[in-house]
């Protein structure tokens, strides 16, 4: 079993609609938990981050993390074409050490 | 912000060459730094964790005399794929994290160079 479970896609959603995409996970040592965004060919950039379970906000992007049920959600309202991108969940565990998920693939189709 | 340099961008090389790929920290210093592996399609596979100073340390699967990692310096690590072969053609990309957990990211990621083995 992996550690980090995530559904590749790919998703496809008409320009507005709300993208909700989620990450299972199964080491509890996981303290941190981050979304990624990468564009074909480029490096990872941060969307969000948190440590504690809970909703962040963050302009039109909202993470969830329930710790006890070992599940992390990402929302984009107002969805636009320029989000299309791969989405990575990512945990850090010991020694700063990140472990994704299989990254799921978005396209707004505008 | 701080940021985190690959060089090359992308290399194109004949199977049997070795090829070499530098991360660099630019304004902080990163003991540690950690070289991942992402196939088309597919998420980041972290391939060793390099550490300044000593010998690093690989995941399972991953053979260290293929894949030398050399971490000479607070600011620079190195991997050199050696006998590069078609099926070593990847996109290689190098983290660091920031010298406080409490920065805004966890991680500071290098731009990425893809490698292609003819």
């Amino acid at each position: 079993q992996k550690e980090v479970e995530q559904d590749p896609g790919p998703l496809s959603v008409p320009e507005g609609a709300i993208v909700s995409l989620n990450c299972t996970y199964s080491n509890s040592a996981f303290q941190y938990f981050m979304w990624y965004r990468q564009y074909s060919r480029k490096g990872p950039e941060l969307l969000m981050y948190t440590y504690s379970s809970g909703n962040k906000e963050d302009g039109r992007f909202t993470a969830q993390v329930d710790k006890s049920s070992k599940y992390i959600s990402l929302f984009i309202r107002d969805s636009q074409p320029s989000d299309s991108a791969t989405y990575l969940c990512a945990m850090l565990g010991m020694w700063y050490k990140l472990s994704f998920g299989a990254g799921t693939t978005v396209t707004v189709r505008a | 912000g701080a940021v985190v340099s690959q060089h090359p961008s992308w290399v194109i090389c004949k199977s049997g060459t070795s090829v070499k790929i530098e991360c660099r920290s630019l304004d902080f210093q990163a003991t540690t730094m950690f070289w991942y592996r992402q196939f088309p399609k597919q998420s980041l596979m972290l391939m060793a964790t390099s550490n300044e100073g000593s010998k690093a340390t690989y995941e399972q699967g991953v053979e260290k005399d293929k894949f030398l990692i050399n971490h000479a310096s607070l600011t620079l690590s190195t991997l050199t794929v050696t006998s590069a072969h078609p099926e070593d053609s990847s996109f290689y990309i190098c983290s660091a994290p920031p010298e406080s957990i409490t920065a805004k990211e966890t991680q500071y990621f290098g731009p990425g160079t893809r490698l292609l083995v003819l």
